[in-house]
């Protein structure tokens, strides 16, 4: 079974640092990587998607890199902004593709 | 807008009593599915369609039902809820590529308190 996990679980950042998540999965065999974006007590906002024969995508200060072989995504942020606090879920598609699997989500305050 | 809809947003029920949260999408995504996240437990996966008249189980279906009668309708049952579904639910839709599902589009949540 496909399991995914984010390191680190909670980060605290002043203003204006570059910062890098991890996201790393036990099965390589996946069909597509999601990056999302939690703010408390709401939905889940779409950042990121790399299809699994591409090795990055880019938007914005956000860049998020594939590595199947070795089961890693990261997700860099240049620059933090106070309004980057949320917390960053990863998500996995199965290889059948109609399934995530989620990881545990970086928890990220950037202070002003 | 491109979106999913969630209703309703915030409910409190009584041990029992049978309820429905709706979900619709307007993009005439196939797949559509439902998700309960809870601390510590993350997000987990309780139903899915692949399209109309098609669902499936996922990770934690007991005591909940679907159904697919519309494309752009995925409503979650509970026909006797218990404390231990107190939880955020979300609904998600995606495209169908020849090979798989392409992007997901979260709702923005039901919070579902169980007393």
């Amino acid at each position: 079974k496909q399991e995914v996990t984010q390191i680190p679980a909670a980060l605290s950042v002043p203003e204006g640092e570059n910062l890098v998540l991890n996201c790393s999965f036990t099965d390589s065999a996946i069909y597509n990587l999601q990056w999302f974006r939690q703010d408390p007590g709401k939905g889940l906002t779409s950042l990121l998607l790399i299809q699994s024969s591409q090795r990055e995508q880019t938007s914005g200060r956000l860049n998020a890199s594939l590595d199947k072989s070795s089961g890693r995504s990261t997700l860099y942020i240049a620059a933090s902004q106070p309004g980057d606090s949320a917390t960053y879920l990863c998500a996995v598609y199965n290889n059948a593709g109609n399934m995530l699997t989620f990881g545990g989500g970086t928890r990220l305050m950037v202070k002003p | 807008e491109a979106q999913v809809t969630q209703n309703p947003r915030y409910l409190i029920t009584v041990t029992g009593k049978k309820l429905t949260v709706t979900c619709s999408q307007n993009m005439n995504h196939e797949y559509m599915s439902w998700y309960r996240q809870d601390p510590g437990l993350g997000l987990r996966q309780i139903y899915y369609s692949m399209n109309v008249e098609v669902t499936d189980k996922g990770d934690v279906p007991e005591g909940y039902k679907v159904s697919r009668k519309e494309k752009r309708n995925f409503p979650l049952i509970l026909e006797s809820p218990s404390p231990n579904q107190t939880s955020l639910y979300f609904c998600a839709s995606s495209k169908r590529t020849g090979t798989g599902n392409y992007g997901y589009t979260f709702g923005s949540g039901t919070r579902l308190t169980v007393v």
